[in-house]
């Protein structure tokens, strides 16, 4: 059983634009939500994290927006940038760093 | 401040052989997790340890396993290796005193070709 499901698969976004990626999960004993950009030949590093108890935090360009409700949280990349072109996965845990990751999107920002 | 570093980076070994993967962790760090990387399976958490102690482990067989030494730095070993254990296995650091919320941060993966 999947327990963090990750839309889409690959998405293509034009420089400026907005890149969107959402994730669903299933377990509500989760209380800490990362997302993680991979580029190729490299280990995922942190983007940004948010607690179930907050419905949005931005860093920079970067967004998260959580519904609890839902179960669902995003991450919103704002003026997307070629260097913004990699895999990218959202995580969830509640018990130390056993982290369940979604299954990735690879985002291609085109020039 | 220097990264996790994970040696070796690449190598290739026979079905039915044994691997040990090595991991040094952020200095201060004293969390140390594995996970296995692959294209069907993602991101798939395999173990962590704390101080030396198996803190949370996930639902590999036994023949992965690893440890922790006291200055932190930790292996991991599969024994009777199969095909599909061709993968990267990435290992991330963290500080690690929380019960949740801690950052991890991850090395650049060894990749394991079986053959």
């Amino acid at each position: 059983q999947q327990q963090v499901k990750q839309s889409p698969q690959s998405l293509i976004v034009q420089k400026g634009g907005i890149s969107i990626i959402n994730c669903a999960y299933e377990n509500t004993a989760f209380d800490y939500f990362p997302w993680y950009q991979q580029f190729p030949g490299k280990g995922p590093a942190l983007l940004i994290a948010i607690r179930p108890d907050v419905s949005e935090k931005k860093e920079g360009r970067f967004t998260i927006s959580f519904n609890k409700s839902a179960k669902q949280f995003s991450l919103h990349i704002m003026d997307s940038q070629p260097g913004d072109s990699a895999t990218y996965f959202c995580a969830a845990s509640r018990d130390f760093n056993k982290f369940y990751f979604g299954s990735g999107t690879k985002l291609n920002v085109k020039p | 401040k220097a990264g996790v570093t994970q040696t070796p980076r690449y190598l290739i070994k026979t079905r039915g052989q044994q691997v040990t993967l090595s991991c040094s962790p952020i200095s201060g760090h004293r969390s140390v997790s594995w996970y296995q990387q692959t294209p069907g399976q993602g991101l798939q958490f395999l173990f962590e340890y704390f101080s030396e102690t198996q803190r949370n482990k996930g639902n590999f067989p036994g023949r992965f396993s690893g440890r922790q030494f006291s200055n932190s730095r930790s292996e991991m070993n599969v024994s009777t290796l199969e095909l599909g254990d061709s993968a990267l296995y990435l290992c991330a650091s963290s500080l690690g005193g929380r019960t949740s919320g801690n950052t991890i941060y991850f090395g650049e993966g060894s990749w394991l070709t079986v053959v």
